[in-house]
């Protein structure tokens, strides 16, 4: 059984497109995170949700839009590719958003916009 | 600022040859320092939590120690299946997000 899984894994587009990457974790936990890993492998923190609510809102442009329908799932939306966003988008969750708690990762999503 | 520095870069390692990877960091209050390792095309694999100085852990040929500036993964007699990134992770920042190091990438070759 997956714990924390993504969809698509690739995603190849062109600039100006709009497309949304999907979450789903099968762990029961209350909180779930979207990060940037850019070229040079540093990962990011962009969004944090608890309980379908949003808990951290790092500096992104506005062009990215989470959404969580139920706290199983958050999916991101990203309206106007740029070249800059081509990255890998890692989902992850956590038992809870209090500190000290550990995160578990999906597979990631490989962004490419040309 | 909160900050993890993570040393070396990249290590190279024969088949055996046991040695430490470094994570030296800076929080105002730690709330847990966690170790990571990611495969590559994979997302990160949780190995470790610490919480205090002086704590330790271990797991497999893997073990984890704690000071109040640094944590040390040490890696004894390592096999090439060992290879990846290790990441370095502690909750820190204005908001309490979990903050990356920029891993140490291990090679350990037969």
């Amino acid at each position: 059984d997956t714990a924390v899984s993504q969809t698509p894994k690739y995603l190849v587009t062109q600039m100006g497109n709009d497309k949304s990457i999907k979450c789903e974790q099968n762990l029961g936990h209350d909180t779930m995170y979207w990060y940037k890993q850019d070229s040079k492998k540093f990962l990011k923190i962009m969004f944090s949700y608890n309980n379908k609510e949003l808990i951290i809102n790092e500096t992104v442009p506005n062009r990215f839009s989470p959404k969580s329908p139920d706290k199983a799932h958050l999916n991101l939306h990203i309206n106007s590719l740029e070249l800059g966003d081509s990255a890998v988008y890692f989902c992850a969750s956590s038992q809870d958003s209090a500190y000290g708690r550990e995160q578990y990762f999906g597979p990631g999503t490989r962004l490419t916009v040309t | 600022e909160d900050q993890v520095t993570q040393s070396p870069e990249a290590l190279r390692l024969q088949e055996g040859e046991s040695s430490s990877l470094n994570c030296s960091y800076t929080v105002s209050g730690l709330r847990g320092l966690f170790w990571y390792r990611q495969d590559p095309g994979k997302g990160p694999e949780f190995l470790f939590t610490l919480y205090s100085a002086g704590e330790e852990k271990e797991k497999e040929r893997l073990k984890a120690t704690l000071t109040k500036k640094e944590s040390f993964l040490h890696i004894t007699a390592p096999k090439p299946e060992d290879s990846a990134t290790y990441l370095c992770a502690l909750y820190g920042g204005s908001q309490g997000n979990l903050i990356f190091g920029k891993g140490t990438k291990l090679s350990v070759k037969p």
